[in-house]
């Protein structure tokens, strides 16, 4: 199974700063690699698709960057609706797998 | 709009079965593949299973291969999985999501989630 690794697990920052979070895989898996936010007690939304292709509707202060085992989500310009649990998860082959979560918190 | 619905979550006795339904509306349902996802209390997100958008092609993790069965009624516009030989661990919220496309092969991509169902499995 292919592991994939976030950094760092939480975060405070606080509203307008910029930030970015970091997944590793444990092999390379070309782009194949969506991020998404969950809210506390809310389903998962798609954020970003093949490292670096924003879902519809997403703004643009989303941006995710990378390719084989290195990614990068970056969010600038922070808002309340921002602070967030994100997860990587890699869809390059079966299982599919997630990132253990980054914990964005309000400083 | 895309609106997933998932319903059939209970407190259920290790070893018992559930079946959880999802609901689908807003999109042409027979020309998606489909996912379920779980998340036990506090922690991150688990794959369970796929499923193509015909129903012939299905994947499921390792942790419920053997006890769980994803299926679908394209008729209904429903998604199901099926759950037996519950265990402790299976505890958790069950999203169902959508692929965006029909196939549900490596390389496959889910763009639209439900609100999710609790299952408790607990003496």
């Amino acid at each position: 199974d292919i592991q994939m690794t976030q950094s760092p697990s939480s975060l405070s920052a606080s509203v307008g700063d910029r930030v970015t979070i970091t997944c590793r895989a444990s092999q390379g898996i070309s782009n194949y690699l969506a991020w998404f936010q969950q809210n506390p007690g809310k389903a998962p939304k798609s954020l970003i698709y093949a490292a670096s292709t924003l879902q519809n509707g997403v703004p643009s202060k989303f941006s995710g960057s990378g390719s084989g085992t290195y990614f990068t989500l970056t969010i600038s310009s922070l808002q309340p609706e921002d602070f967030a649990t994100y997860y990587c998860q890699q869809y390059n082959s079966y299982p599919y797998t997630f990132g253990q979560g980054t914990k964005l918190e309000i400083k | 709009e895309v609106h997933l619905l998932e319903s059939g979550g209970d407190l259920v006795q290790p070893g018992g079965s559930l079946r959880l339904s999802c609901a689908a509306s807003g999109f042409t349902f027979n020309s998606y593949a489909m996912s379920w996802v779980r998340q036990a209390p506090g922690k991150g997100l688990e794959w369970v299973s796929s499923i193509s958008d015909s129903g012939g092609t299905t994947y499921d993790a390792a942790s419920v291969e053997g006890r769980f069965t994803v299926s679908r009624d394209n008729s209904k516009n429903t998604l199901f999985l099926q759950m037996n030989s519950l265990r402790a661990e299976d505890t958790a919220v069950y999203y169902c999501a959508k692929f965006w496309g029909r196939s549900a092969a490596a390389g496959g991509r889910v763009d639209y989630w439900g609100q999710g169902t609790l299952v408790t499995v607990s003496s």
